[in-house]
């Protein structure tokens, strides 16, 4: 079946230094792929999507690739703030199964002052 | 506006209460779902309403008991809840339930406390 396998948290930072979480996926067709945040006590944000091979989604500083040749989406910014400290979460809806959301287990992020 | 609105933010029941969640969209959206949220998880599917009808049961208990009065509002009633039905209850709508591409909007959600 469909799966998403994500870097295991906490990922701790300090402000300014560079972020990637990685995310790869196994699904059979084309999967739609998707980044979303959640930040404490509060429900998920779409963070980004994309939903073809060699798409980018950005949004906030944030940019993921779909990479199908190594199936993988991996989340990346530049330069992190203490406000960015939130739970991720890499999905994936395959073509085959409506749009039901595959997710990872998620990787908590901790930026530090 | 991609916002979901759910009622209340928190709940706390005891196991012979009888209680309802709330959610609403008003992006004209055509599924919307209900998922639980244990601490330190992914959320889990447990409902899919598609067009008012309910298309997707993920083998929840009976105890749970979806409600679709219209195409804006989705209602979770609850009844003879367990302990370890606490959590973090999340509402999400979509376009449509069968379009991989469409993006599934969620709610801020209900922290449920039973006990």
């Amino acid at each position: 079946g469909d799966s998403v396998t994500q870097m295991e948290g906490p990922v701790t930072l300090s402000e300014e230094a560079f972020l990637t979480i990685n995310c790869t996926y196994t699904a059979t067709g084309y999967p739609s792929l998707f980044w979303y945040v959640q930040y404490p006590g509060e429900g998920l944000q779409l963070l980004l999507k994309a939903t073809k091979a060699d798409d980018k989604g950005s949004n906030k500083g944030f940019e993921a690739t779909y990479r199908k040749e190594t199936t993988s989406f991996h989340l990346e910014k530049g330069s992190v703030q203490v406000s960015d400290s939130a739970v991720y979460f890499c999905a994936l809806s395959a073509n085959n199964a409506g749009n039901m959301l595959t997710f990872g287990g998620g990787t908590r992020l901790m930026v530090k002052p | 506006d991609t916002e979901v609105t759910q009622t209340p933010k928190h709940l706390v029941m005891g196991m012979t209460n009888k209680k309802s969640l709330k959610c609403e969209q008003h992006m004209g959206h055509r599924a919307m779902y209900w998922y639980k949220q244990k601490a330190k998880k992914p959320p889990e599917l447990m409902f899919v309403y598609s067009y008012e009808k309910l298309s997707i049961n993920e083998s929840v208990p009976s105890r749970f008991s979806p409600e679709c009065p219209n195409s804006s509002l989705l209602n979770l009633h609850l009844h003879a809840l367990q302990p370890e039905d606490s959590a973090l209850y999340l509402c999400a709508s979509s376009q449509q339930s069968m379009i991989s591409t469409d993006t599934q909007y969620f709610g801020p959600g209900t922290r449920l406390t039973v006990l």
